[in-house]
């Protein structure tokens, strides 16, 4: 089976540039989450949707990130516009809700911003 | 309030050897979820074993092992006879029936040395 696929794997862009990320989650999850890792700040949860509904959304810095979900097999996470310190690695997970099934994360997105 | 407490930073042990890694966690709920990641050097996160509240049982996978103590609010995890593949940070992570969020410790690294 297909795990979570993010992408890109890198981007590398200029500050003020729009980054779009993008996940799909395993086919039959209906939750996804979004986290950003840093060496600073670890593993923080960003936002996460149920049945394509943001639930929670606290995590989200600012107004420059958005989050949206079309429909269950696909996610982004925009950045608008980007700066030196939104430099990290975002990682999309997914699980289904059967018996609280763990989290499957994808490879990450390791985002540079110059 | 919820928390997860990986003491160890950092762990160097010279391959062969038996290494455990802490897990301690605080929490109010009487159900709930306990979950160990790996994330090796190429950086995604990799699930290793879920354990709710109610399955004290330890449980052996291969040369992983897992004990789960409720009385000392503990879900420490010991590799058998490290590898050098076995190298990686690893993640311990808690959620409760209320929620899909999960609290991340701070992760511990495993260097395995050959």
């Amino acid at each position: 089976d297909a795990g979570v696929i993010q992408s890109p794997r890198h981007e590398v862009t200029e500050m003020g540039q729009e980054v779009t990320l993008r996940c799909k989650p395993i086919s039959g999850h209906n939750s996804l989450f979004w986290y950003r890792q840093t060496m600073m700040r670890g593993l923080e949860l960003l936002i996460y949707f149920n049945n394509n509904v943001p639930i929670d959304d606290s995590g989200m810095p600012e107004d420059r990130f958005s989050a949206k979900m079309p429909n269950a097999s696909f996610s982004t996470l925009k950045i608008q516009p980007s700066e030196p310190r939104d430099s990290a690695v975002y990682f999309c997970a997914s699980t289904g809700v059967r018996d609280r099934q763990p989290q499957h994360f994808g490879d990450g997105t390791r985002l540079s911003i110059l | 309030a919820q928390k997860v407490t990986q003491a160890q930073t950092e762990i160097s042990v010279v391959e062969k050897e038996d290494v455990t890694l802490d897990c301690v966690y605080e929490t109010r709920d009487t159900t709930y979820y306990l979950f160990w990641y790996k994330q090796p050097p190429s950086g995604e996160l990799v699930f290793l074993i879920r354990r709710n509240s109610f399955d004290e049982q330890n449980e052996i996978s291969g040369r992983y092992s897992w004990n789960f103590q409720k009385s000392t609010s503990s879900f420490n995890f010991t590799i058998t006879a490290s590898q050098v593949v076995d190298s990686a940070v690893y993640f311990c992570a808690l959620t409760h029936s209320g929620t899909y969020k999960y609290i991340f410790g701070t992760g511990t690294r495993l260097k395995v040395l050959a």
